[in-house]
């Protein structure tokens, strides 16, 4: 059964800091890897999405890699923002089927 | 840009009432998902619809059931609400997932309908 863990489940950073939150999975049968953003009562948006194929994606100031035999993703975040305080998740979508795995989320702080 | 639209940001209901939760999309995507997302549980998978008419039960779909008659057009119905189906529920779609392009598809989501059953 895939799990998918979300280290820390709270960050709080003063702006301007590089920061790094990690998704770990049990199960390195996936097609991909999604990184999503959700604002305090709102739905989520999408940030990144990684092939099973690839190692990482960059948008900007956010870069995510994946390292599938470890069953590890990382979602690097460069100077951080004010802007960037929401929750962070990590969904997997796993082969031969159409169920995506959600993490918990990391929720983030960014103090000016 | 994608565009999911949840017809109801808030709703309050009573225990017993049958419920409807619609989700418009307009990127005419076959797939369709409704969520419910609780605190400490993250987001779990009720339903899923890969075509119109086609469904597939998730992992929570006990209470509920869903239908979609329209491509654009996904709804999701409590049978008779109760208090623990008090949640955030939140609707997403995706192209679909076979043939050359089934690794890439990333799911778009609506803002989501926070549900009160009192």
């Amino acid at each position: 059964k895939q799990e998918v863990t979300q280290i820390p489940a709270a960050l709080s950073v003063p702006e301007g800091e590089n920061l790094v939150l990690n998704c770990s999975f049990t199960d390195s049968a996936i097609y991909n890897l999604q990184w999503f953003r959700q604002d305090p009562g709102k739905g989520l948006t999408s940030l990144l999405l990684i092939q099973s194929s690839q190692r990482e994606q960059t948008s900007g100031r956010l870069n995510a890699s994946l390292d599938k035999s470890s069953g590890r993703s990382t979602l690097y975040i460069a100077a951080s923002q004010p802007g960037d305080s929401a929750t962070y998740l990590c969904a997997v979508r796993r082969t031969g089927g159409f169920k995506t795995i959600f993490g918990a989320g990391t929720r983030l702080f960014v103090k000016a | 840009d994608v565009k999911v639209t949840q017809s109801s940001r808030y709703l309050v209901k009573r225990t017993g009432e049958k419920v409807f939760l619609e989700c418009v999309q307009d990127m005419d995507h076959e797939n369709m998902f409704w969520y419910r997302q609780d605190p400490g549980l993250g987001l779990r998978l009720i339903y899923f619809s890969y075509d119109v008419k086609m469904k597939e039960k998730g992992d929570i779909p006990e209470g509920y059931s869903v239908s979609r008659e329209k491509k654009e057009r996904f709804s999701l119905i409590l049978e008779s609400a109760s208090t623990n189906q008090t949640s955030m529920y939140l609707c997403a779609s995706s192209l679909p997932y076979a043939g050359t392009l089934a690794h890439n598809q990333p799911q778009h989501f609506g803002d989501g309908t926070r549900l009160s059953i009192l």
